[in-house]
């Protein structure tokens, strides 16, 4: 089994802090990195679906970045809002390729 | 509007009395799978489908089955329900496998007694 790992566990900051979060996975036979948004009493949205190593996205304030060759991706929140006190989850591929493999997520929580 | 719809929401059921829970798109998508959340752990792969009559397990399977006779719906059977399946389910589906962002249903929150 595809072992996908999320740090930090749950972070903490304040209004207008920037932030990032880890996501760590094994290289091999990488097919697809995703990124979700999931709050409280809601269902997950996707934010990015990364697939070429050096990859790059944004939306708004959220970015990401991809390293296929040693296995991690990175969240940036630029600027954290109370609105972006969410889990965020990244979901890789087994080897198979057809299912998705989530981390446990990374708890952020922005105070005002 | 585009979504995945998932019914029931909440449910309470005893041990062994068998219960589906429905999930459909209408977006044409291919893909679809069951997932559940447990407090510490991930979202795991119950079943997916890669397309009409196409199912497949996922990482904990046991205890559940799946059907995928029509292209929107992607139901989830518990025959005999056990406490352990206690959780909440989401279902979640895209456009052409798990290399597409999946779009997720409201989830069902189910208690098994």
């Amino acid at each position: 089994i595809l072992n996908v790992e999320q740090s930090p566990q749950s972070l903490h900051v304040q209004e207008g802090d920037s932030t990032n979060f880890t996501c760590s996975f094994p290289s091999s036979n990488f097919y697809a990195l995703h990124w979700y948004r999931w709050e409280t009493a809601k269902s997950p949205e996707a934010l990015f679906v990364m697939t070429l190593n050096g990859d790059e996205k944004k939306k708004g304030r959220i970015s990401a970045t991809l390293n296929t060759k040693e296995g991690y991706s990175y969240l940036y929140i630029k600027g954290s809002q109370p609105e972006d006190s969410a889990t965020y989850l990244c979901a890789s591929f087994n080897q198979a390729g057809t299912a998705l493999i989530f981390g446990k997520g990374t708890t952020l929580s922005v105070s005002s | 509007e585009a979504q995945v719809t998932q019914n029931p929401r909440y449910l309470i059921t005893v041990t062994g009395k068998k219960l589906t829970v429905t999930c459909s798109q209408n977006m044409n998508h291919e893909y679809m799978s069951w997932y559940r959340q447990d407090p510490g752990l991930g979202l795991r792969q119950i079943y997916y489908s890669m397309n009409v009559e196409v199912t497949d397990k996922g990482d904990v399977p046991e205890g559940y089955k799946v059907s995928r006779k029509e292209k929107r719906n992607f139901p989830l059977i518990l025959e005999s329900p056990s406490p352990n399946q206690t959780s909440l389910y989401f279902c979640a589906s895209s456009l052409q496998g798990a290399s597409y962002e999946q779009y997720f249903g409201p989830g069902t929150r189910l208690t098994v007694t």
